[in-house]
C-alpha cells in the first residue's frame, strides 16, 4: 500500500516554464488536496477536489490548474511559473469528503523557479 | 471564515521537561481541532484530533491536547520530551467542511 505518492521530488525552472507535479493515491480516497509551505506561512491550500470530475479552489489558486479524471490522480499544473512559486508542495488525501477525517500527506515536491 | 494561530515560531526543551505548544482558533461555528507532526524531509502526519466527546484527546506517543471551547484554544502538552520529538507541529481546524486550515506552525527542539 503505497498510500500518497507524489512525483517529482526536486525541480528546477525557469520563469514562464510551465509543468505538472503528479500526485496519485492507492486508497480509493474522495478528498485530495494540494498545499503548498512556505517559511513562516504553514500551508496554504492550493486547490482542492471532492471526487472525480470536480475541484474547487482554496486559499491561493492563482497561477495553478487542477484536474480529477480518476479517483487516484489529481495533478497540480503550474502554467507559467514564477519566482513566488519557489515552495514545497505537498498532496494530501483522505477518505470522507466532510470535515473530521485523517489527512495522509505525500512527502513533498521541492520546487524552484529562477 | 476560520483561522488558526500558533503564536510560538520556535519551542527549545531540554531533554525530560514538559512542554506546551499553544495554538488559538477562530470560527462562527462548531469546529474539529487537530495536531499534525512534520518530521525533517517528511510529509506531516496526524498526531490527534479533536472532533467530540471529551474534551483531552492523547496520542500513542505521550502527547495531549485540551479543547478549551470558552478560551478558543487547542494547546498541545507533554509532560517529558524526548529527542526523538524534535520536529515541526502544525495546529489544523475544520469548520466541518472539507476545508482544513493549517497554523503557520511550531517548531520544537530538544535541547540534549
Amino acid at each position: 500500500n503505497a498510500g500518497v505518492t507524489q512525483t517529482p521530488k526536486f525541480q528546477v525552472l525557469k520563469t514562464g516554464q510551465s509543468m505538472t507535479l503528479q500526485c496519485a493515491q492507492d486508497m480509493n480516497h474522495e478528498y485530495m488536496s494540494w498545499y503548498r509551505q512556505d517559511p513562516g506561512m504553514g500551508l496554504r491550500l492550493i486547490h482542492y477536489s471532492v471526487g472525480a470530475g470536480i475541484t474547487d479552489q482554496g486559499e491561493v489558486p492563482n497561477g495553478y490548474n487542477v484536474s480529477r479524471s480518476t479517483t487516484e490522480d489529481f495533478p497540480l499544473r503550474l502554467l507559467s511559473a514564477a519566482p513566488s512559486q519557489t515552495s514545497v508542495y505537498f498532496c494530501a488525501s483522505r477518505l470522507e469528503i466532510a470535515g473530521g477525517g485523517e489527512l495522509f500527506f505525500g512527502e513533498g515536491s521541492r520546487l524552484t523557479v529562477l | 471564515a476560520q483561522s488558526v494561530t500558533q503564536l510560538d515560531s520556535q519551542v527549545p526543551v531540554f531533554e525530560e521537561a514538559p512542554v506546551e505548544l499553544r495554538c488559538n482558533y477562530s470560527s462562527s461555528v462548531s469546529v474539529y481541532l487537530f495536531w499534525y507532526v512534520q518530521y525533517p524531509n517528511q510529509g506531516l502526519q496526524l498526531l490527534l484530533k479533536y472532533l467530540s466527546g471529551s474534551t483531552l484527546v492523547e496520542s500513542i506517543n505521550g502527547f495531549e491536547a485540551e479543547f478549551n471551547k470558552s478560551q478558543t484554544s487547542f494547546h498541545l502538552r507533554k509532560p517529558s520530551v524526548h529527542i526523538s520529538d524534535t520536529a515541526e507541529y502544525f495546529c489544523a481546524v475544520s469548520a466541518r467542511n472539507e476545508k482544513l486550515t493549517f497554523g503557520t506552525g511550531t517548531r520544537l527542539t530538544i535541547i540534549p
